[in-house]
């Protein structure tokens, strides 16, 4: 059974800190990673995709991704009220067309 | 990107009535999903709605509660039928784009009686 985990939080950051979210997963045959952010009562929106490892700069947004050790990160600075949300991880396996999805870290950034 | 519509966007229903949630793409895509949502829980697979043949269903979903057509590119549909309580949920449509990156439709909320 091919999963990904993540800590389901809430996680509350203080706004203008760096919030630090982690997934891991169990498939090594795992090649694209993406992160969502979702909203209450919202889709889920794509924020980040990352595909090597090291380090994937978007704005606020940085993915991190280290496939020895399974796991994938998204940091997010300078963290704003507007950024608490549902983060879900999603993992998609080379030659397949499944996504697979964490159960997702809710993220809470105090004014 | 693919942009991405549903309707309808919420409904309640009665328990053993069906409900048909259409999903439009703005442009052809080649794979196509539906999810389901349920409070508070992740996204799971119902099946990948496959453009002339029948959809492929995963395990625990199966075409006569979930029917599901695709007649082109850029649209399908999920029925939801004979429903119950346990079906509500949020159902959200998904396709690929061309470099193979899923996007989201808004979801359709359904809240069965």
């Amino acid at each position: 059974q091919k999963e990904v985990e993540q800590n389901s939080g809430p996680l509350s950051v203080p706004e203008g800190a760096i919030a630090s979210l982690n997934c891991t997963y169990s498939d090594r045959g795992s090649q694209s990673f993406f992160w969502y952010r979702q909203y209450s009562g919202k889709s889920p929106e794509l924020i980040m995709s990352i595909y090597s490892n090291g380090d994937k700069e978007d704005g606020r947004f940085t993915a991190q991704l280290n496939k020895a050790s399974q796991y994938v990160s998204l940091l997010i600075r300078d963290s704003q009220p507007s950024d608490s949300a549902t983060y879900l991880c999603a993992v998609n396996t080379e030659g397949t067309y499944k996504y697979i999805f964490g159960t997702g870290t809710r993220l809470k950034v105090l004014a | 990107s693919a942009v991405i519509s549903q309707k309808p966007s919420r409904d309640i229903c009665q328990r053993g009535t069906s409900l048909t949630i259409q999903c439009q793409v703005d442009s052809q895509v080649t794979m196509m999903f539906w999810y389901r949502q349920q409070p508070g829980q992740s996204l799971t697979l119902i099946a990948t709605a496959n453009q002339g043949s029948e959809a492929t269903y995963e395990s625990g979903f199966v075409i006569d509660k979930f029917p599901i057509s695709r007649p082109n590119l850029t649209f399908s549909t999920l029925t939801v039928s004979n429903m119950s309580p346990e079906d509500s949920s949020i159902y959200l449509c998904s396709a690929w784009d061309r470099e193979e990156t899923q996007y989201f439709g808004p979801g359709t909320r359904l809240l069965v009686l």
